[in-house]
């Protein structure tokens, strides 16, 4: 039932290899957020748009790459990826990037080979 | 001193039990607070935000204390569904920024 929804629900990835994983939001909110989790760890932010701007990247490395194409969509290009970057990858969406309630998504698990 | 500390748990009740997971958080500028409960891979799901004159919602009881910097969720009569890991969150403001900072989680598993 969220409103939230991402896409792939599982990726399985080799280190060469270059996808991207999609969001998308049908409640008009206007900030988005990528959040990455690993097991039995609380989410870490990664990237927050706010009206489709780059506002906040929580020095993410490079072989990540976010992308907004629109207020409903958010992006978030793989390349080059280690087998580290394997985790529950979330994103989620609020009315505005000021600390009000964020939705979150079902997420992509993710797995680096 | 974590921004935001939880005991991680886990907390094993039976059904019908109260339970009562606190959370302390070490900004005093904190602003917003929220609980989520999320099951095991699944994403956290928002359960209720928390507001310095309490809220209640159903079974759940929240309570915000600024001056001790803690933040408390009580859960009356469990039940079998409410065994999830509960994510005490903060809001931190930054200019016109404000970011969620997680605690790491408190797990609860009622038994029948």
């Amino acid at each position: 039932d969220t409103e939230v929804t991402q896409t792939p629900k599982h990726l399985v990835m080799g280190m060469t290899n270059k996808k991207s994983l999609k969001c998308e939001q049908h409640m008009g909110h206007r900030a988005m957020y990528w959040y990455k989790q690993k097991a039995k760890k609380p989410p870490e932010l990664m990237f927050v748009y706010s009206y489709e701007k780059l506002s906040i990247n929580e020095s993410v490395p490079s072989r990540f790459s976010p992308e907004c194409p629109n207020s409903s969509l958010l992006n978030l290009h793989l390349h080059a990826l280690q087998p580290e970057d394997s985790a529950l990858y979330l994103c989620a969406s609020s009315s505005q990037a000021s600390g009000v309630e964020q939705y979150f998504g079902p997420g992509t698990r993710l797995t680096v080979t | 001193r974590k921004e935001v500390e939880q005991d991680p748990g886990p907390f094993n009740v039976p059904e019908g039990a109260t339970v009562a997971f606190n959370c302390t958080y070490s900004n005093s500028a904190s602003q917003s607070f929220f609980w989520y409960r999320q099951d095991c891979r699944k994403e956290p799901k928002l359960l209720m935000s928390v507001y310095s004159s309490g809220n209640e919602d159903g079974r759940f009881t929240a309570q915000l204390n600024r001056a001790s910097q803690y933040i408390s969720l009580l859960i009356r009569d469990s039940k079998l569904s409410d065994s999830a890991t509960y994510l005490c969150v903060v809001v931190n403001y930054g200019g016109s920024q404000g970011n969620l900072i997680f605690g790491k989680g408190t797990k609860l598993s009622v038994k029948p």
